[in-house]
């Protein structure tokens, strides 16, 4: 069966900070990969996605994600953090299969000091 | 503007009485699912549709039900509401489940409480 592990449900760093937000996941078939962010009230947007073409994988609002087969992870960075970063971010992996689900890790809350 | 739209987005209601979410995509794609997110669980499935007229069952699928009569519409059922439906339910859509590289899209969510 396939699942995501996200590390870390509360993520706080300062503004100008490098943010790094872990995901491994597990998966019996090439795996494609998805890191969506949800601010406040607001549904999920999809920040960037590994479909197996380049390991790194660049999204947006300067966010970017390494796809490491050995590590099974799919970590997403970014250099510098903005007040405007803060929100919930899920990393989510598709199911094997013609189901169409995307199988979600529990979420992790990013919050930015000033 | 490509959306999904759904309908209410803050709904409180008591245990029994029925109502519906209703769910609109204006990007013609065949695959429409809903999610609910609770905390510290991330987004589970309930119901999926392939294409018009084909449903099929998630991961938590007790007490909900679907129908898919047209393609744009997917709309969510909650015959007798139960406390423990309390929750903040999604719907996404996308292209085509069958290429599973696809992003889904989804909604702004929609927070139901059940008293």
């Amino acid at each position: 069966a396939q699942s995501v592990t996200q590390l870390g449900s509360h993520v706080s760093v300062s503004e100008g900070a490098l943010v790094l937000l872990r995901c491994n996941y597990s998966s019996s078939v090439p795996p494609y990969l998805f890191w969506y962010v949800q601010y406040p009230n607001q549904g999920l947007q999809l920040l960037l996605k590994y479909t197996s073409a380049a390991t790194l994988v660049k999204g947006i609002n300067g966010f970017e994600a390494e796809f490491k087969k050995s590590e099974t992870s799919f970590h997403l960075t970014k250099p510098s953090a903005h007040m405007s970063d803060a929100a919930e971010y899920f990393c989510a992996v598709s199911e094997a299969g013609n189901t169409g689900k995307l199988i979600f890790g529990q979420g992790t809350t990013l919050q930015v000091k000033p | 503007e490509a959306q999904v739209t759904q309908n209410p987005r803050y709904l409180i209601t008591v245990t029994g009485k029925k109502l519906t979410v209703t769910c609109s995509q204006n990007m013609n794609h065949e695959y429409m699912s809903w999610y609910r997110q609770d905390p510290g669980l991330g987004l589970r499935q309930i119901y999926y549709s392939m294409n018009v007229e084909v449903t099929d069952k998630g991961d938590v699928p007790e007490g909900y039900k679907v129908s898919r009569k047209e393609k744009r519409n997917f709309p969510l059922i909650l015959e007798s509401p139960s406390p423990n439906q309390t929750s903040l339910y999604f719907c996404a859509s996308s292209l085509s489940a069958t290429t599973r590289r696809q992003p889904q899209h989804f909604g702004d969510g929609t927070r139901l409480s059940i008293l």
